[in-house]
């Protein structure tokens, strides 16, 4: 039971590149999401995906896309990179039931836009 | 105002003293609350989840919820340098739904 992961563990692009980012998990939740995290910034939310199928905006989803490939895997697009776009990205997945909503992340991709 | 907001430290507490963390938020309507503890370089895990008012304590760690006071903490009994890390609070707007607010996360630092 691997829980969340992703891939790559580190990237180095140049501005103007694309890349996709994927995540995975095996603990058969429903809901996934993507973050990124920036130092003094915390966690923001890009997009989630509270079901297969769908797919929502967050705080800061302007440059990237998402796909939820199927119940097991979400991913996220850089189409064309932007230094700002330098971060830590966390992908973590939930079952959100009546009252609960516990979240577990992926060990991360680090990310540099060069 | 930020949703959530939390005491960014660094805070320093002897070994074997009680760390006390704490976490404000602005939503009255927040239903889900929770705790991720956050080593350097490394994801987020998920320590403490607290639903209703009062105290929920698992092994050293206890967490308490006020709604009224719109206020979380999370208490640390004999601090280990083990728990040496970043504490993000966390918090559902809505009972049941998808998305999480984090504060910027308090650095804690046990002193041996």
């Amino acid at each position: 039971n691997a829980g969340v992961t992703q891939t790559p563990k580190f990237q180095v692009l140049k501005t103007g590149q694309s890349m996709t980012l994927q995540c995975a998990q095996d603990m058969n939740h429903n809901s996934m999401y993507w973050y990124r995290q920036d130092p003094g910034m915390g966690l923001r939310l890009i997009y989630y995906s509270a079901s297969e199928g769908t797919t929502d905006k967050g705080e800061v989803p302007n440059g990237y896309n998402v796909s939820r490939l199927n119940k097991r895997e979400f991913s996220l697009r850089l189409e064309s990179a932007a230094p700002s776009q330098t971060s830590v990205y966390f992908c973590a997945s939930s079952e959100v039931g009546a009252g609960y909503n516990e979240q577990f992340f992926g060990p991360g991709t680090r990310l540099t836009v060069l | 105002q930020k949703e959530v907001e939390q005491n960014s430290g660094p805070l320093s507490v002897p070994e074997g003293a009680i760390a006390s963390l704490n976490c404000t938020y602005s939503d009255r309507g927040s239903q889900s609350f929770f705790w991720y503890r956050q080593y350097s370089g490394k994801s987020p895990e998920l320590i403490m989840s607290i639903y209703s008012n009062g105290d929920k304590e698992d092994g050293r760690f206890t967490a308490q919820l006020n709604k009224a006071s719109q206020y979380v903490s999370l208490l640390i009994r004999d601090s280990q340098p083990s728990d040496s890390a970043t504490y993000l609070c966390a918090v559902g707007l809505i009972q049941g739904a998808q998305k999480l607010v984090f504060g910027q996360g308090t650095r804690l630092t046990i002193n041996p």
